[in-house]
């Protein structure tokens, strides 16, 4: 079974930009998590979606933004881009069948630069 | 606000001996913490989780210890390996949703 891919896997962009990130999560999986890992914050929760709903969002600007289609695959926006939006971009897919995500299965990430 | 925390970013240990990462948190509304190890290139991978209800969970090598009244849990390895050289994060749930709060991570060194 193919893992959680995302692309691209690098990026680079220049303040003021906008970027669009996308992520397949596993098949079958439903739900979809972001995350963005920084040196000095760790990594830090985004917005997760589920059947194509948005079911929970982190402490993010409306920069940030997030959609999921049918086939359960993810897209990420971040508009107006800022040189501290340079960071490791992480998705995670996991089943969800119970409600929690106690196993999510992550991506090897979108590593953006912004100049 | 870092509701939990990793106060050692790295942690260097001798091959075959115990490993002790250590985590602690602010919210006592978390019920559920996990483990993931990260590889440089690659995305996080569960280890191990615990719920707010026990103390210890063990897996192989891996043991994860909760201490409710000090808001503090801890991963053992035991034996520690080469392999194990990686980035550990905890992380936590809030009681009642899915949204996955991490801390900043531990880097691990295993040395022969």
């Amino acid at each position: 079974k193919a893992g959680v891919t995302q692309t691209p896997r690098y990026l680079i962009k220049t303040r003021g930009q906008q970027v669009t990130l996308s992520c397949s999560p596993i098949s079958g999986h439903r739900s979809v998590s972001w995350y963005q890992q920084t040196p000095g914050q760790g990594l830090q929760f985004l917005f997760e979606y589920f059947s194509e709903t948005q079911r929970n969002k982190g402490n993010f600007p409306g920069r940030f933004s997030g959609r999921q289609f049918s086939n359960s695959r993810s897209e990420m926006n971040v508009s107006t881009l800022e040189l501290g939006d340079s960071a490791l971009y992480l998705c995670a897919s996991s089943l969800d069948t119970s409600g929690r995500q106690e196993t999510q299965y992550f991506g090897p990430g979108t590593r953006l630069l912004v100049l | 606000d870092q509701q939990v925390k990793q106060n050692s970013p790295s942690l260097s240990v001798q091959e075959g001996r115990i490993s002790i990462l250590n985590c602690d948190y602010t919210n006592s509304m978390f019920d559920y913490f996990l483990w993931y190890k990260k590889y440089p290139a690659e995305g996080p991978t569960f280890l191990i989780s615990i719920s707010s209800i026990k103390d210890k969970n063990e897996d192989g090598r891996f043991t994860v210890f909760l201490n409710k009244s000090a808001k503090h849990l801890s991963l053992h390895i035991v034996p520690s390996q080469p392999g194990d050289s990686a980035v550990y994060f905890c992380a936590a749930i809030y009681y009642n949703t899915d949204k996955l709060i991490f801390g900043t991570g531990t880097r691990l060194q295993v040395f022969p």
